[in-house]
């Protein structure tokens, strides 16, 4: 079955330290993002990218980087310069239908 | 910039009707979309409206007036498991990109 796998499901990270989160997708969708869900809010765009070896900034790009070898792959690494990376994350993508997005299952991450 | 608003929070009983408004602000305009999102879940795509008028997906509907930038999230024959929250998306000033709304808390009691 097509999909996107987000990995891990839960993230402890320690203050200073760079986590990266894996999302992966076997739907042959050219469009990919991350966004970030803070409790009981809306999502926010954080990077996202049309095609390989090209991605923009989103809304919070602060603090956040990401890379885009491959048309299925799209980590995102939250830095130390990422002050408030408690959050849960959510990696989208998208085909021919711009407007419907297939959302991972999310990676909750947490600083310890 | 571009900007969502709509209601925190909607309590529904079981059976009824409810709609969830969603008004916009933005710049350029692509299209509105609903999404569904459980506790602790990832969001899923409901629905999306590019032209004016109804959309109608079994017990959902969504509806879009452009020229209000306005629309809404209709609910039919409700079912505990609805409860969740419900957010519209727009695509705006750029194509390759929506902006999701804060959410509603859709609650139903028996």
């Amino acid at each position: 079955d097509g999909g996107i796998t987000q990995s891990p499901k839960y993230l402890f990270r320690k203050e200073g330290q760079n986590v990266t989160l894996s999302c992966e997708q076997n739907l042959n969708h050219d469009a990919m993002y991350w966004y970030r869900q803070d409790p009981g809010q809306g999502l926010r765009l954080i990077y996202y990218s049309q095609i390989v070896n090209d991605f923009q900034k989103g809304d919070i790009a602060e603090g956040y980087s990401v890379s885009r070898e491959k048309k299925e792959s799209f980590p995102l690494t939250v830095t130390s310069a990422q002050k408030n990376p408690t959050a849960f994350y959510l990696c989208a993508s998208t085909g021919t239908t711009a407007l419907g997005y297939t959302f991972g299952s999310g990676t909750r991450l947490t600083v310890v | 910039g571009q900007s969502l608003e709509q209601p925190s929070e909607v309590t529904a009983v079981e059976g009824a009707i409810v709609q969830i408004n969603c008004t916009y602000q933005t710049s350029g305009f692509y299209g509105l979309s609903w999404y569904q999102q459980h506790d602790g879940g990832a969001p899923t795509f409901l629905s999306y409206n590019a032209l004016d008028g109804l959309e109608e997906t079994g017990r959902f509907s969504s509806f879009l007036s452009r020229s209000d930038s306005y629309g809404y999230l209709l609910l039919q024959e409700l079912q505990m498991k609805d409860s969740a929250s419900y957010f519209c998306a727009v695509m705006g000033s750029s194509a390759s990109k929506i902006i999701f709304g804060s959410g509603t808390r859709l609650s139903i009691r028996p």
